[in-house]
C-alpha cells in the first residue's frame, strides 16, 4: 500500500532560522510528489510538483527537492507568514488520487 | 477565476441525522474529488467524478455515504445516518485534467466543510 510519511510533526522556528521538512514515501513506481500549504480553516494550497529524482523547485523562501526515496521542503530565513501546515502527497492508483502524509505544522515566531 | 466553493463551512448534527455537503468546482473542471480528514489522521481520498460519472469510489467508507454530481457541475455528499466517527473536515477539489501523473494537472481544493456529529 502506498504510504507517505512526514517529519517532524511540528516545528517551531524563530524568524530567520532556516530548516527543512522531510517527506518519505513508499510508492511503487513513484510518479510525482506534490507539496501543499494549508492555513487554519482553509483547504490545501498547491505549492510544487516534483517528478524526477534530482528535481528542485523554488518559490520565495521555499525550495523543494526530490530524491528516489524522499523529498525535502527547505524554508530559508522564514517569516511569521510562513507559519502553516505543509503537506506532501503522492499520486496513486490510476493517477487520479493523492495519498497524503500527515503534515508538518510550522510555527515561525517573530 | 472563482475557486472551489464548499457549503456549509461547518455543520453540527446529532448522531442518526442526515447531512448534505455541497461542492461547486472551478468552472470547466470535469474532474471533481472528495477527500476527508478525520481528527489526527491524514487527508484521505473518498471518490472521484469525471463529469457526472463516478470514476473511482474506492475510498468511500460505507453505504451511508452517497455522492452525486448531476449534470456534471456541482456535487453533493450526503451522509445518512451520520455516526460519531464521521466527524471531520470534508474537502472537495477539482482539476481540468484526469491524470495527476501529468505535470499539467493540479488539484485545487476548497476550504472544506467541517462536520461535527454529536
Amino acid at each position: 500500500e502506498d504510504q507517505v510519511t512526514q517529519s517532524p510533526e511540528a516545528l517551531r522556528l524563530q524568524e530567520g532560522e532556516s530548516s527543512s521538512l522531510n517527506c518519505s514515501y513508499t510508492v511503487s513506481g513513484l510518479r510525482g510528489l506534490f507539496w501543499y500549504r494549508q492555513d487554519p480553516g482553509k483547504g490545501p494550497e498547491f505549492l510544487f510538483t516534483l517528478y524526477s529524482a534530482g528535481e528542485e523547485k523554488e518559490k520565495e523562501r521555499l525550495k523543494a527537492t526530490l530524491t528516489k526515496k524522499e523529498s525535502f521542503l527547505h524554508i530559508t530565513a522564514p517569516k511569521p507568514e510562513d507559519s502553516a501546515t505543509y503537506l506532501c502527497a503522492s499520486p496513486s492508483g490510476a493517477g487520479n488520487k493523492l495519498t497524503f502524509g500527515g503534515g508538518t505544522r510550522v510555527l515561525v515566531k517573530p | 477565476e472563482a475557486g472551489v466553493t464548499q457549503f456549509p463551512s461547518h455543520s453540527v448534527i446529532e448522531k442518526g441525522q442526515t447531512v448534505t455537503l455541497r461542492c461547486d468546482p472551478i468552472s470547466g473542471h470535469d474532474n471533481l474529488y472528495w477527500y476527508r480528514r478525520v481528527m489526527g489522521k491524514e487527508i484521505k481520498f473518498l471518490l472521484h467524478f469525471v463529469k457526472e460519472s463516478k470514476q473511482d469510489e474506492s475510498g468511500m467508507p460505507n453505504n451511508r455515504f452517497l455522492a452525486e454530481r448531476t449534470g456534471g457541475t456541482y456535487s453533493t455528499l450526503k451522509v445518512q445516518p451520520a455516526e460519531l466517527e464521521d466527524s471531520g473536515v470534508y474537502f472537495c477539489a477539482s482539476s481540468s485534467g484526469l491524470s495527476l501523473f501529468s505535470g499539467a494537472n493540479v488539484l485545487t481544493f476548497g476550504a472544506g466543510s467541517r462536520l461535527t456529529v454529536l
